[in-house]
């Protein structure tokens, strides 16, 4: 059975940092791509990051550019997300999902239960 | 980044069908195939439901099924049951670099 667990949600001030982590089971993990997506209170879904196999490739949405930082850890098997100079507009639900690719295409097929980032003022 | 538009809600009886459209711009969609479907519960994480268009995950019921026609795919629910009662969204692979994602639909069961 495939698990995404993410912790290391909470309450952060606006201009500081977070990490979150997510712990993977049930599949072998290296041979994923990884991302993480994000929902703020009452909105939709949002891509944030995608990160390659191996790690040598990293993509990230615009609004997070230069302030957020993927990373994995395949001996490990857990994804971690670095966020910075956090604002309001960073609140949300952060989910680490299992991106899956065929020749053609991919599409997220598993969610972690996701973890809540506040940015307080 | 892609922008798909979805109507924020949609409902209907129980047994009826129902149709969530998602629509994009020619250069998002244009020859592409690639568009899923997630259902989603308060507070619960996404499930996935359609990808590829059409295709349906092991355990997804067959009530559920995609379709796309030029600029808009469209998820269809036969047989509506209270338990389909979610926010629905699309998603549009457009590379390896990007994702997109639709503003969601709330299902209403009557």
């Amino acid at each position: 059975e495939v698990r995404l667990v993410e912790s290391g949600g909470g309450l952060v001030q606006r201009g500081g940092s977070q990490r979150l982590s997510c712990a993977a089971s049930g599949f072998t993990f290296s041979t994923y791509w990884m991302s993480w997506v994000r929902q703020a209170p009452g909105k939709g879904l949002e891509w944030v990051a995608n990160i390659k196999q191996d790690g040598s490739e990293k993509y990230y949405v615009d609004s997070v550019k230069g302030r957020v930082t993927i990373s994995r850890d395949n001996a490990k098997k857990s994804l971690d997300l670095q966020m910075s100079s956090l604002r309001a507009e960073d609140t949300a639900v952060y989910y680490c999902a299992r991106y899956r690719c065929s020749s053609s295409s991919c599409f997220i097929d598993y969610w972690g239960q996701g973890t809540l980032v506040t940015v307080s003022s | 980044q892609s922008a798909l538009t979805q109507p924020a809600s949609v409902s209907g009886s129980p047994g009826q069908s129902i149709t969530i459209s998602c629509t994009g711009t020619s250069s998002d969609f244009g020859s592409y195939d690639y568009v899923s479907w997630y259902q989603q519960y308060p507070g619960k994480a996404p499930k996935l439901m359609i990808y590829d268009v059409n295709n349906r995950p092991s355990g997804v019921s067959n009530r559920f099924s995609g379709s796309k026609s030029g600029n808009t795919a469209s998820l269809t629910i036969s047989g509506l049951q209270a338990e389909d009662e979610a926010d629905y969204y699309c998603s549009l692979y457009i590379n390896t670099t990007t994702l997109g994602f639709g503003g969601g639909t709330k299902l209403t069961v009557l």
